[in-house]
């Protein structure tokens, strides 16, 4: 368990439709990152948040948005659905990284898969 | 250009044996991060092992060791005494400014089939 909770784990939506993927980290932690691993794929960045505040962007869509809340977790939304947003979306976080923290890894929730049919 | 290139998108080893899969990065920043995952056909991405651009030895970590070329900007990953269990897509990644929790970069990974 890497102590990264996400939800739903799965969804089967439609077309044209909005979805929102919700992530708790790591007790601590105040990055999150979200991934996107479409099928036979690697991991493409999405987006990252630093204790509230975008620290860094991705290939993340313009239809495609999040937010990280004051109590640290994080939604991603997704709207206006296409066939290709069909994936498997990750949602990570770590920890300090130096001497007095460790080497930065991510630990990854299990994984929201959506199906846009 | 890819941050992170691994060419083999498929590799078969016969169980008990050794098997290295390859990582090339790029990067022009002296500070950086190699990191390895595991991805069972279950989908969790489970974290191995960890090179510092600054670390003087070779990362291991149990059966899992880093075969860290600094000059040739390679860091494949050796498992020893390969298990079915073993049976997973790595994926090599690369973190840049150290200093930073900046995003992990990924490569499109290799699939590894442990033959019995």
């Amino acid at each position: 368990d890497s102590g990264v909770t996400q939800t739903p784990k799965h969804l089967i939506t439609a077309t044209g439709q909005r979805v929102t993927l919700r992530c708790s980290p790591r007790s601590g932690d105040l990055s999150v990152y979200w991934y996107q691993q479409s099928l036979d794929q690697g991991l493409q960045f999405l987006i990252q948040y630093y204790n509230g505040e975008e620290r860094a962007k991705g290939n993340i869509l313009e239809r495609f948005s999040a937010q990280q809340f004051p109590d640290l977790h994080s939604e991603l939304n997704l709207s206006s659905l296409e066939l290709g947003d069909s994936a498997l979306y990750f949602c990570a976080s770590s920890g300090p990284i130096g001497i007095l923290g460790g080497t930065g890894e991510l630990f990854f929730g299990e994984g929201s898969r959506l199906t846009v049919l | 250009a890819q941050k992170i290139t691994q060419t083999q998108p498929g590799m078969f080893v016969q169980e008990k044996e050794a098997v290295t899969l390859d990582c090339t990065y790029d990067t022009s920043d002296p500070s950086y991060g190699l990191f390895w995952y595991k991805q069972p056909s279950s989908g969790e991405m489970i974290f191995l092992i960890y090179q510092g651009s600054y670390d003087q030895q070779n990362a291991t970590e149990g059966r899992y060791s880093l075969n860290f070329q600094k000059a040739r900007k390679s860091a494949n990953l050796v498992i020893s005494a390969s298990q079915l269990g073993d049976s997973a897509m790595y994926f090599c990644a690369m973190r840049e400014e150290l200093s930073g929790n900046t995003p992990l970069v990924f490569g499109k990974g290799t699939r590894l089939s442990v033959i019995a």
